[in-house]
């Protein structure tokens, strides 16, 4: 069925350290791809999303490909910073009512 | 525009007492979520409703009934609480197309003793 593999965390950065958080999806058809971010104490907010193959989601110096050929969506960013501490989820859709989240990825920086 | 708003934040229960989460969004969506989200797990769907009217379980529904008030409310109410229900409870909204975000609220915390 389908599903959500990110990596497993938690991880430490220094700042402006380069961040890769992996994420690979399982899918029938040509889903919607997104990174939520999810601050302490907080709901889910969308980082950004691609909705076909090769798009490139970017938001606030974060970036993600949708390569459909190796079913992946990795998330990076140059130079974290420590306002970027967070748990970072990638998800996906089909049809708009059924989203598949990862189980999240807690990032901590450290100045 | 407040966005999606939850009821109450957190939340204290005994084990087989009930009680209801709300849930309203103002952005006009006509579609709205629960989820749960427990440690290691992500988020998981409990219900969903499509549209004004229209309910459909998701991936853990047992435990928990829903009501579609109306296209602003989406409440989830649990009938006789268990432990394996403590939990933070999210509810989400969006249009229903693939392309759309769902929009999160702030969650509500609950334990269950």
């Amino acid at each position: 069925g389908d599903s959500v593999t990110q990596m497993e965390g938690p991880v430490t950065l220094s700042e402006e350290a380069f961040l890769t958080i992996n994420c690979t999806y399982t899918a029938t058809g040509y889903p919607s791809l997104f990174w939520y971010v999810q601050y302490p104490g907080e709901g889910l907010q969308l980082l950004l999303k691609a909705t076909k193959a090769d798009d490139k989601g970017s938001n606030k110096g974060f970036e993600a490909t949708y390569r459909k050929e190796t079913t992946s969506f990795h998330l990076e960013k140059g130079s974290v910073q420590v306002s970027d501490s967070a748990v970072y989820f990638c998800a996906h859709t089909n049809t708009g009512n059924q989203f598949y989240f990862g189980t999240g990825t807690s990032l901590t920086v450290i100045p | 525009n407040a966005g999606v708003t939850q009821t109450p934040k957190f939340q204290v229960l005994k084990t087989g007492q009930s009680m209801t989460l709300q849930c309203a969004q103002d952005m006009n969506h006509n579609s709205m979520y629960w989820y749960r989200q427990d440690p290691g797990m992500g988020l998981r769907l409990i219900y969903y409703s499509a549209s004004e009217g229209t309910t459909d379980k998701g991936e853990v529904p047992n435990g928990y009934n829903v009501s579609r008030l109306n296209k602003r409310e989406f409440s989830l109410r649990l009938e006789s609480a268990a432990p394996s229900q403590t939990s933070v409870y999210f509810c989400a909204s969006s249009f229903p197309e693939r392309t759309d975000t769902q929009y999160f609220g702030p969650g509500t915390r609950l334990t269950v003793l």
